[in-house]
């Protein structure tokens, strides 16, 4: 059964990098496109971007525009999704999923990453 | 920019009874462009319904319906599992995905 596993928490400094990893395990990213969401503690859902493994095409969210990358490795099946310049509010549970038709189908179990100084 | 307003933002009720969440778009979307999750404390986001159609596994008391810029999840005799949080979702050719902002489905 297709699962997607998430890289663990983070707790970095403001002004540093993180990476979250995401990786299909009982089967492959195949032609599907990785999508990534943010949820802040206590509040809804964002849309961050989305990447299509099997090309390496990328879209942003124009809010993450410049600040976020998203890679991915076809041979390991691993997406990654990198935010930069980290700031207190990027606080949140980032979320990995799996894009079908118009939907998000299967879903990661989510990445806590705390920014704190 | 497609908004997608939900209402109630929360909504009380007791097991047995039926719910019906609506999710407003700002502008015309179509029938088949816009799905529901539900969202448990401490767990992913899960596909509910997507178009028409109940995603796997998913019971039959759950459904969408609406058109246009108007639509809703029922969900006839609510079960104690069912109480959680829904969200809208809206995606076509851009590759933007657009969330409502939740109706959390609390037990009154």
């Amino acid at each position: 059964q297709a699962q997607l596993v998430q890289s663990g928490a983070e707790v970095k400094k403001p002004g540093s990098s993180v990476k979250v990893s995401c990786k299909a395990s009982g089967g492959t990213f195949g032609s599907f496109s990785v999508t990534w969401v943010r949820q802040v503690p206590g509040e809804g859902l964002e849309w961050m971007g989305g990447i299509i493994p099997i090309s390496g095409t990328a879209d942003y969210a124009q809010t993450f525009q410049g600040r976020v990358t998203m890679t991915a490795d076809q041979a390991t099946s691993t997406a990654y999704m990198e935010v930069s310049s980290l700031r207190s509010d990027d606080t949140a549970v980032y979320f990995c999923a799996r894009k079908f038709q118009n939907w998000l189908d299967l879903w990661g179990q989510g990445t806590l990453v705390t920014v704190s100084s | 920019e497609i908004v997608l307003t939900q209402s109630p933002g929360t909504l009380s009720l007791s097991p047995g009874e039926s719910a019906t969440l609506s999710c407003r778009a700002s502008q015309n979307i179509g029938s088949t462009s816009l799905a529901w999750y539900q969202q448990k404390p401490g767990q992913a986001p899960r596909l509910l319904i997507y178009g028409a159609n109940r995603a796997t596994g998913i019971p039959d008391r759950f459904s969408g319906g609406g058109s246009g810029a108007d639509f809703t999840l029922t969900i006839s005799s609510l079960e104690p599992e069912d109480f959680a949080v829904y969200y809208c979702q809206h995606h076509d050719r851009s590759p933007t995905f657009t969330f409502g902002q939740g109706t959390k489905l609390e037990i009154k």
